[in-house]
């Protein structure tokens, strides 16, 4: 019975390279938020998606990022020509979807620890 | 734009004491409200939920309350344990929001001394 899953969990990348993190929701879930968490800071929502759709992306940077969550397999937060800002814990969480996409409760993953060299 | 205070952001207390976390949002508007925990290098582990209908919930030995009138929470636990030492994270989705994202505070950080 596994929870969100997120791989890897540390990534070290070199300035200018491309950082793919991943996102296995819960079995059962059709709905995924990404959110970084800063040195220092709180979480920040980043995206959020159902299965193929885009459906809030007003917190991720209009450049260098995107995310998908496509019909098979897990949902990619892909990060472009990484910065030494871009060094964070990324999270996932997820959500039924059902019921209410306000009303269920979102379970999170352990997190990618992105450093940036 | 909607701010989320927690306060105290650290605190230190002998096993045994029952505690009270504080949450406030700038805009009292909130739609339902989490209680989260996170350990060191981990994730986040749901603690409690309060949906829309409701103004407190029950877990355990903590029970968190919301008062919608004034966009303030607070998460009570009873008979602290060395084991709750942990970061405490509340998150509120705002009423205007139909996406369900989340806006956190930045955190208690307890520490539960034996």
């Amino acid at each position: 019975n596994a929870g969100v899953m997120q791989n890897p969990r540390h990534l070290v990348r070199r300035r200018g390279q491309e950082a793919r993190l991943r996102c296995s929701p819960m079995k059962g879930h059709s709905h995924v938020y990404w959110y970084r968490q800063l040195p220092e800071e709180g979480l920040k929502f980043m995206v959020y998606l159902q299965k193929e759709n885009i459906i809030d992306e007003s917190g991720m940077p209009k450049e260098r990022f995107s995310a998908e969550f496509p019909k098979e397999g897990p949902s990619i937060l892909r990060i472009q020509q990484v910065v030494r800002g871009d060094s964070a814990a990324y999270f996932c969480a997820s959500s039924p979807g059902t019921g209410g996409r306000r009303n269920q409760p979102q379970h999170f993953g352990d997190g990618t620890r992105l450093s940036i060299l | 734009k909607q701010e989320v205070t927690q306060i105290p952001a650290a605190l230190s207390v002998p096993e045994g004491e029952n505690l009270v976390l504080n949450c406030s949002f700038t805009d009292s508007a909130i739609y339902n409200l989490q209680w989260f925990r996170q350990d060191p290098g981990k994730g986040l582990t749901s603690l409690l939920l309060i949906q829309s209908s409701q103004r407190e919930q029950t877990s355990g030995r903590l029970n968190a309350s919301l008062d919608k009138s004034s966009g303030r929470s607070t998460l009570y636990i009873a008979a602290s344990q060395p084991g709750d030492s942990a970061t405490y994270l509340c998150a509120g989705i705002p009423s205007e929001s139909n996406t369900g994202k989340l806006i956190f505070g930045q955190g208690t950080t307890l520490q539960v001394k034996p």
